[in-house]
């Protein structure tokens, strides 16, 4: 069964930095087949995709955000984190990981955790 | 980047009508089109992949059409289940992107 969960503050100050973790199983992120990526949906707004990581480590980043993201992974521990520097409160949104197989477009997903960017 | 349109903003309808969701690609997207449906609390949910492919457990009232730049999402006849926000995303060229969005909602 495959199943994502992501992890972090649901709370940061306005200039903080980001960091959350996708924890995952049911796959493994050492499959050659398998990458996973970042999404965020602001409060009733649309999905933005953020970044994504390959099972070569390779990354692609939001053109617009790409400056303040770090995408990386600890295939030991099942796990991909992000960081995103300089939050703002316009970074308020639910931040969601994702599965993403070659070939194939997002086919599993974490339940998403809601970061409010707040003084 | 791709700049994915969707229309309309907000759809209208009936249990047990059907429903057309467009969405327009800024250039080609070859076939590469997906379509996600999404509940209010909910993450997306995976119905169609490469434009016209049902996700695995997806109903047949679901289809999707279309190629290059211009695809239809179409439920057959809608069950009150459906009513929901549907998005749909290219990955024919990174950054992937996704559309704003077409409300369903219950007339």
């Amino acid at each position: 069964q495959v199943t994502l969960k992501e992890s972090g503050p649901v709370l940061v100050k306005p200039t903080e930095t980001l960091t959350l973790t996708c924890t995952v199983s049911g796959f493994s992120l050492s499959n050659a087949r398998m990458g996973v990526s970042w999404i965020r949906q602001p409060p009733g707004k649309a999905l933005e995709w953020l970044a994504h990581i390959f099972s070569n480590d390779e990354k692609s980043y939001s053109t617009s955000l790409k400056s303040r993201l770090t995408i990386s992974k600890d295939t030991s521990k099942s796990q991909v984190v992000l960081t995103m520097t300089n939050m703002d409160p316009v970074d308020t949104a639910t931040y969601y990981c994702a599965r993403m197989p070659l070939e194939l477009p997002f086919d599993y997903w974490g339940q998403g955790t809601l970061v409010t960017v707040s003084s | 980047e791709i700049v994915l349109t969707q229309s309309p903003a907000t759809l209208s309808l009936s249990p047990g009508e059907r429903a057309t969701l467009s969405c327009r690609a800024s250039q080609s997207v070859s076939s590469y089109l997906a379509w996600y449906q999404q509940k209010p609390g909910q993450a997306p949910r995976l119905l169609i992949y490469d434009a016209s492919n049902r996700a695995t457990g997806i109903p047949a009232r679901f289809s999707g059409s279309g190629s290059g730049t211009d695809f239809t999402l179409t439920i057959s006849s809608l069950e009150p289940e459906d009513f929901a926000v549907y998005y749909c995303q290219q990955r024919s060229n990174w950054p992937q992107t996704f559309g704003q969005g077409t409300k369903l909602e219950i007339k």
